[in-house]
Order: C-alpha cells, then structure tokens, then sequence
C-alpha cells in the first residue's frame, strides 16, 4: 500500500510570493496533518483536518491556510512568504481524528524562500 | 503548559555499544500518549511506538525498548546493540486527550551517530 505522498518534493520561491503544498493520505485515512520543520528543530504543527473539517490549529499567522478535499487529500496555502518560511513541510495522516492514533508521515516538502 | 525535553542534542556510538535517549515531558491532561519517531536522512519520521498516559509497562520490540515513568514524567528509549542503520534523528513527542486536535508536541530531537 502506498504510502503518505506530498507534492512538489522541493520548491524554491520568492519572499511575497504565494506556496501551495499538496498531500495525499494513505488510502482509508480520514484525518491529514501539517507540520513545519526548521532545521535543527522538531516539527511544529500547523494544522488538523478530519472529514474536510478544520479540528486543530496551532500558533501560525493568518498567511497560512489548509483545506481537505472530499477524496482526503490535501492543500496547504501560505501568502506572502517570508525568509522564515523556509522550512521542510511535512504531512502526517491518520485514520482517525483522535489523538490517541499514530500519524504516519509522508517525505517532506522542502521549501526555500529566497 | 504541554513540552516534551530532549535535553541530548547529539550522540555518538560505535556500533555494538548500547544508547539511551532521554525524553522527559510536561502536561496537566491525565491521559495523553507518547510517541517516539526516527527521522533518517532522507526526511520522512518513522512511527516507532505509541504509549498512554495509563500503561506503564515498559516495552521491547527487537534492539529496542522504552521506559516509561509516569513518577518522573519521563519515557526514555534504549537501542541494543547499536547498527550503523540506526543514524538518525529521533523525536520524541506528546499528544494530549483533552485537546483531540491531533497536535503532536515534539521535542527539539536527538541525532544519533552510530560510527562503525
């Protein structure tokens, strides 16, 4: 079984430019999360989606927003990008949303702003 | 306030040797989960174990085993007989019930270096 794919696997943009990240779940799983990783740092969590709605958000500004789609993929959007968005973007899904389960990671989307 | 420490910041082993990774963390939730992941080289955290807050019994899987003590709010993880293929960096990370948002708190990692 496949496993939890993102897209692009690297991207480079400019500052005050838009990123959009995509994500695929493993087949079955209903929940996707996105997390930040700095280098040298763990991850950071961004956001839960369960059954395409927002359950969680963490400590992110307003330019960052997520949404899922009704095959349970999906999308992380951030605007205006700041040198301090460079970072590997990962996806984790689960096949619920409680807290209690594993989340399995896909490989990261590393993003530079330059 | 919810903080996972993992106060190593690097290890170095030669293979054979055994290793601990310290992971000590914070919450006021009564039931919560514990989680360790391995982060290779080419990126993508691996699942290694989940705990909750209510099953103390310490736990071996192969090479590995983990500690966990809920008296000293500590969940520590021992590889035996250390391989090169275990150079990596490990995560070790809470969950809390009370919250159900899916957020993993994760500590700042160990990289583990094991030399042949």
């Amino acid at each position: 079984d496949a496993g939890v794919t993102q897209s692009p696997t690297h991207l480079i943009k400019t500052r005050g430019q838009h990123v959009t990240l995509r994500c695929s779940p493993i087949s079955g799983h209903k929940s996707v999360s996105w997390y930040q990783q700095v280098l040298g740092q763990g991850p950071q969590f961004i956001f839960q989606y369960y059954e395409k709605e927002e359950r969680g958000r963490g400590n992110f500004p307003d330019r960052f927003s997520a949404r899922q789609f009704p095959n349970y993929s999906s999308e992380l959007n951030v605007n205006a990008l700041l040198l301090g968005d460079s970072a590997l973007y990962l996806c984790a899904s689960s096949d619920s949303g409680s807290n209690r389960y594993e989340q399995y990671f896909g490989p990261g989307t590393r993003l530079t702003v330059t | 306030a919810q903080k996972v420490t993992q106060a190593q910041t690097e290890i170095s082993v030669v293979e054979k040797e055994d290793v601990t990774l310290d992971c000590v963390y914070e919450t006021r939730d009564t039931t919560y989960y514990l989680f360790w992941y391995k982060q290779p080289p080419s990126g993508e955290l691996v699942f290694l174990i989940r705990r909750n807050s209510f099953d103390e019994q310490n736990e071996i899987s192969g090479r590995y085993s983990w500690n966990f003590q809920k008296s000293t709010s500590s969940f520590n993880f021992t590889i035996t007989a250390s391989q090169v293929v275990d150079s990596a960096v490990y995560f070790c990370a809470l969950s809390e019930a009370l919250t159900n948002t899916g957020k993993l708190i994760f500590g700042q990692g160990t990289t583990l270096q094991v030399k042949p």
